[in-house]
């Protein structure tokens, strides 16, 4: 199984929402990733999980958090969103950190 | 700073041309350099990965180039097909644990009949 999948697909959320992304890998990865990307812009790196611990935090905003509760699990909550955040939400997953990384699906984020 | 440039930003090329997509990054030290296609809305999909002692890798009609001495690589893609339309990233790492990927900006190859 080499796939990364994500849910939900889509999702659309107020700005005093909470929900959650969620990312999973079957491949004994222990490298995990959020990025985030605008359209026509390449993936922003948000967050690295290696070894089931926060390794990266790309200066993001407080109201994403991200979390990893297992090797094959990724979260990312999310919590008074506002409209710019609005974009596509990537998980990757690679063997270790700096190997070639599986991207999932993406999850397209639309905040009102 | 880090910094991967891609050329051209966008290309539009008739059904059976080949093309050659461009890649210029400035990343020191290096560790792997790799392409990927991103279709509009999805994930994008590995075609292929170097690291510096390779010069070439090829993935079907997908055929990556590699110089670490220039700092210069090339996707070269054959006989192209429709299914081909898409962005092509080109994604440079350094070497440790640490791990942060410069990501190019991206080709956008639009493929006619």
């Amino acid at each position: 199984d080499t796939e990364v999948t994500q849910t939900p697909k889509h999702l659309v959320m107020g700005m005093t929402n909470k929900k959650s992304l969620k990312c999973e890998q079957h491949m004994g990865h222990r490298a995990m990733y959020w990025y985030k990307q605008k359209a026509k812009k390449p993936p922003e790196l948000m967050f690295v999980y290696s070894y089931e611990k926060l390794s990266i935090n790309e200066s993001v905003p407080s109201r994403f958090s991200p979390e990893c509760p297992n090797s094959s699990l990724l979260n990312l909550h999310l919590h008074a969103l506002q409209p710019e955040d609005s974009a596509l939400y990537l998980c990757a997953s690679s063997a270790t950190a700096a190997y070639e990384q599986y991207f999932g699906p993406g999850t397209r984020l639309t905040v009102t | 700073k880090n910094q991967v440039e891609q050329s051209p930003q966008s290309l539009i090329i008739l059904e059976g041309k080949n093309c050659t997509l461009q890649c210029n990054y400035t990343v020191s030290p290096f560790s792997n350099l790799r392409w990927y296609k991103q279709d509009t809305g999805r994930g994008p999909v590995s075609l292929t990965i170097m690291t510096f002692s390779e010069n070439t890798k090829s993935n079907g009609r997908y055929t990556a180039t590699l110089d670490a001495d220039t700092k210069q690589s090339s996707l070269h893609i054959t006989a192209s097909q429709l299914s081909d339309s898409a962005s092509y990233i080109c994604v440079v790492s350094e070497p440790g644990g640490s791990y942060i990927p410069t990501f190019g900006r991206g080709t956008s190859l639009i493929v006619h009949p």
